[in-house]
């Protein structure tokens, strides 16, 4: 089967660095996407891996583990408005996205 | 450039009454999705076109069809709701469809209720 597992909710503090793992087993893999989904809202994508490895981008950074269906989103210098639900999700051999069910990432003053 | 469009924004619907979702795309992506979101579970594929005049069944597609007569409109039909059919759906469009960073772009969602 298939399978994303991310945790169901963290809290961290303004300002500071925040990891969020995800996990995954999947038939097929062609690449990794971080989406940000604030309440209420759509999902907006943040990041895309295919590749082992760290792609930086501004506060967001997203590492892959390919060999152990393993990636994390870093979210440095927190702020209030990265309060929401980030959702990890892996594009298989069929070209189409297998979801985590989303961290809800709470940040406190 | 408005990107994604869905109607109704929301809507209350009796079970058993017929309803189609909106979704209209002005980016020419040739992929388009319909997913549902629950409260604890991830996006569930409900159908999928990767090109205009080609549809696809998704993890959960009973009870929903779709059609896909040109580029920019992908409508999802309930039949006959069920009160299991409660939820967020959400409409998305991707460029690629089959291959390549399959990078989607979510409309602003339809909230359904059925009673």
């Amino acid at each position: 089967g298939q399978n994303i597992d991310q945790p169901t909710e963290m809290t961290a503090t303004e300002g500071a660095i925040v990891q969020i793992n995800c996990t995954y087993q999947t038939s097929g893999f062609n690449g990794l996407f971080w989406y940000q989904q604030h309440a209420g809202e759509a999902p907006t994508f943040l990041s895309y891996n295919v590749l082992d490895g760290l792609e930086e981008k501004g506060r967001f950074s997203s590492f892959l583990s390919r060999s152990k269906g393993y990636s994390y989103l870093l979210l440095k210098e927190l702020q209030m408005k990265d309060s929401a639900s980030y959702l990890c999700a892996v594009e298989d051999s069929n070209y189409q996205l297998i979801w985590g069910a989303g961290t809800k990432l709470i940040i406190k003053p | 450039i408005a990107g994604i469009t869905q109607a109704p924004t929301s809507q209350i619907l009796a079970a058993g009454r017929r309803m189609t979702l909106r979704c209209t795309q002005d980016m020419r992506h040739n992929a388009m999705y319909w997913y549902r979101q629950d409260l604890g579970l991830g996006l569930r594929l409900i159908h999928y076109s990767n090109t205009a005049g080609t549809t696809g069944k998704g993890e959960v597609p009973d009870g929903y069809s779709v059609s896909r007569a040109n580029t920019d409109d992908f409508p999802l039909t309930l039949a006959s709701a069920v009160p299991s059919q409660t939820s967020v759906y959400f409409c998305a469009s991707s460029e690629a469809g089959l291959a390549g960073s399959n990078e989607q772009f979510f409309g602003p969602g339809t909230r359904l209720t059925v009673l």
